[in-house]
């Protein structure tokens, strides 16, 4: 079974820009989450798409947006691009029922300058 | 708030002998507890998991042991090997609602093992 797949998996903005970032889930889950992670924050939750409804939404602005289509691929959106969204942002697929694991692609790096 | 604390930034281990990472949690609400593992520039890899009903956990080299009354949990790794060194992750969710599709992480720990 094929694992997540994000893609590109670097990329380089300037402030202003904005980027769209790509995650393919796992085949047969309907679950997509979304992280960010920096050296200061560590890991945190963006938000969670469960068959093409956002069903939860971490603490991050309105530049952040994401939707999820009825294949489950899902993409997030961040506009207005900052110095401080520079990150590596992380996609995570799961059947979507509680109690599942959730398993990681291998994320997107994302410079801005 | 930081409801999930790995107090420990780095642990170095030698080859053949127990690696105990440690993470401590503070919301009552979580009920399901993962560790990952991850190496730069790659994703987390889920290595074991345990839900609130139990006390410990056990998959090859690794066993997850939960005390609810100390809102702690422990990884051990039984032999330790040299492809162990890694950030470990300790994360922790909660049911429904607000909590759906969300993981909380603790900072992470840096396993050496050694040779």
């Amino acid at each position: 079974k094929a694992g997540v797949t994000q893609t590109p998996r670097y990329l380089i903005k300037t402030r202003g820009q904005q980027v769209t970032l790509s995650c393919s889930p796992i085949s047969g889950h309907r679950s997509v989450s979304w992280y960010q992670q920096t050296p200061g924050q560590g890991l945190q939750f963006l938000f969670e798409y469960f068959s093409e409804t956002q069903r939860n939404k971490g603490n991050f602005p309105g530049r952040f947006s994401g939707r999820q289509f009825s294949n489950s691929r899902s993409e997030m959106n961040v506009s207005t691009l900052e110095l401080g969204d520079s990150a590596l942002y992380l996609c995570a697929s799961q059947t979507g029922q509680e109690y599942n694991e959730q398993f990681f692609g291998p994320g997107t790096r994302l410079t801005v300058l | 708030d930081q409801q999930v604390k790995q107090n420990s930034p780095s642990l170095s281990v030698q080859e053949g002998r127990i690696s105990i990472l440690n993470c401590d949690y503070t919301n009552s609400m979580f009920d399901y507890f993962l560790w990952y593992k991850k190496y730069p520039a790659e994703g987390p890899t889920f290595l074991i998991s345990i839900s609130s009903i139990k006390d410990k956990n056990e998959d090859g080299r690794f066993t997850v042991f939960l005390n609810k009354s100390a809102k702690h949990l422990s990884l051990h790794i039984v032999p330790s090997q040299p492809g162990d060194s890694a950030v470990y992750f300790c994360a922790a969710s909660a049911r429904g609602g607000t909590s759906y599709g969300k993981l909380t992480f603790g900072q992470g720990t840096i396993l050496t093992v050694h040779p």
